[in-house]
């Protein structure tokens, strides 16, 4: 069955510190890869995606993101975090499977930035 | 503009009984889809529904279904509770399906004792 693995379950970090929150997926074929962000007392909300095209896709609030197909990875980056980046993040990826497709996640992270 | 609405907010269950979900999706959309969210097993997806018609369906067991109606608005129903689905039941409405911008609701917290 496809999976998604998210390496890190808790990082903290301090304020203005560089991120990298990995995600590796387990399918071979074609995927459309997603980062979530739920950030504390809010829904979860698309922070970016990716579909085909460059493999670095920037998405809201300075995140970006890396599509490594070799690698079957789609981390996460961001140069400077804020304390406003406090949240849980998860990736995710849709995959084909018996004729239908499903939205596979991550167990998320959770980040806590210091201030 | 109106966000995603899920009734109950929670439930509380015995062992053995059924249970409906409610979720009321952004207008304008067209698909909604349910996801259960467990500590041990994060996020799961369930089924989406597009115009009414089940499009994509999770490895959940039989128990699970869901409905949508015409007016988008999609119930997920539980039958049979087992103590193991207790969780936080989250629903996402989107114009076209999975892969474009999902909204979240808050989610029903269920409780089966």
């Amino acid at each position: 069955a496809q999976s998604v693995s998210q390496h890190n379950h808790h990082v903290i970090l301090s304020e203005a510190a560089s991120l990298e929150l990995g995600c590796n997926y387990s399918y071979g074929g074609t995927v459309n890869l997603f980062w979530y962000v739920q950030y504390p007392g809010q829904h979860l909300q698309l922070l970016l995606k990716y579909f085909s095209g460059d493999p670095l896709v920037k998405g809201i609030k300075g995140f970006e993101a890396e599509f490594i197909k070799s690698k079957f990875s789609f981390n996460l980056r961001k140069p400077s975090v804020q304390w406003s980046d406090t949240a849980e993040y998860f990736c995710a990826v849709t995959s084909p499977g018996e004729g239908n497709y499903q939205l596979i996640w991550g167990a998320g992270t959770k980040l806590i930035i210091k201030p | 503009k109106a966000g995603v609405t899920q009734t109950p907010r929670y439930l509380i269950k015995t062992r053995g009984q059924q249970v409906t979900l409610s979720c009321s999706p952004i207008s304008g959309h067209r698909s909604v889809s349910w996801y259960q969210q467990t500590p041990g097993q994060g996020l799961q997806f369930l089924f989406e529904y597009f115009s009414e018609t089940q499009r994509n369906k999770g490895n959940f067991p039989g128990r699970f279904s869901g409905r949508q109606f015409s007016n988008s608005r999609s119930e997920m129903n539980v039958s049979t509770l087992e103590l193991g689905d207790s969780a936080l039941y989250l629903c996402a409405s989107s114009k076209g399906g999975l892969v474009e911008k999902l909204f979240f609701g808050s989610g029903t917290q269920l409780s089966v004792l």
